[in-house]
């Protein structure tokens, strides 16, 4: 059964670098019928895709965080992550990596499984 | 971007009743649509995608419809398990959007 699991600080200083790395277990990264995506979600918030990375190397990126984020996948460690920077308060929140899911042989831009999250907190 | 609006933000139901979520697409999203259900300090789990199609393992008091701009998610009988938040999700087209959740709370 595929699993995921984030890792990285739990606290960072504002305008430092943000990195996160999502490790797969129970299935391949390289897998050519998926992609990987980070989503976020603020406190008490809702959910924010960040951007989605395919076992090709394509990348897909909110607009709205485009400009600090760079996603990538390591299929010798089976992972992929994601980098934000110029981190500020506002990007505080739980932090997902997931899969895109399949039904059968047809994948889609819905997220199955999903990590546990991992809290970021941007805090001096 | 198109923008997902769910309604109500919040539903008070009882244990047994019927219930229905609506998402709104601000343009045609075709049946690109999936819902997700969440509990606090869980990560969101699908429930339906593809507008209709029931994961696997999902119970079938949990059902989808819809189309183009207007979706709905049913469930025929609440049980204590459901009250959660539930989310809608496109996928038509890049970037990803989500409804901003509706919470479902026992009455």
């Amino acid at each position: 059964q595929l699993q995921l699991q984030e890792s990285g600080p739990g606290l960072v200083k504002p305008s430092e670098t943000l990195s996160l790395t999502c490790t797969v277990s129970g299935g391949s990264v390289s897998s050519s019928s998926h992609n990987w995506g980070w989503i976020r979600q603020p406190p008490g918030k809702g959910l924010e895709w960040i951007g989605s990375i395919y076992y090709s190397g394509n990348t897909y990126y909110n607009p709205s965080l485009k400009s600090r984020v760079t996603m990538s996948v390591d299929t010798s460690k089976n992972q992929f992550s994601l980098k934000l920077n110029s981190m500020t308060a506002a990007d505080t929140a739980v932090y997902y990596c997931a899969r895109t899911g399949c039904s059968g042989t047809t994948c889609s831009n819905w997220f199955d499984p999903w990590g546990q999250g991992t809290l970021v907190t941007v805090s001096s | 971007d198109i923008q997902m609006t769910q309604s109500p933000s919040t539903l008070s139901a009882s244990v047994g009743d019927r219930v229905t979520i609506t998402c709104r697409a601000s343009q045609s999203i075709s049946s690109w649509l999936a819902w997700y259900q969440q509990k606090p300090g869980k990560a969101p789990k699908v429930l339906i995608y593809k507008e209709s199609s029931l994961e696997s393992g999902v119970p079938s008091r949990f059902s989808g419809s819809g189309s183009g701009t207007e979706f709905t998610l049913s469930i025929s009988s609440l049980q204590p398990d459901d009250f959660a938040t539930y989310y809608c999700q496109q996928y038509n087209s890049y970037p990803i959007t989500f409804g901003q959740g509706t919470r479902l709370e026992i009455k």
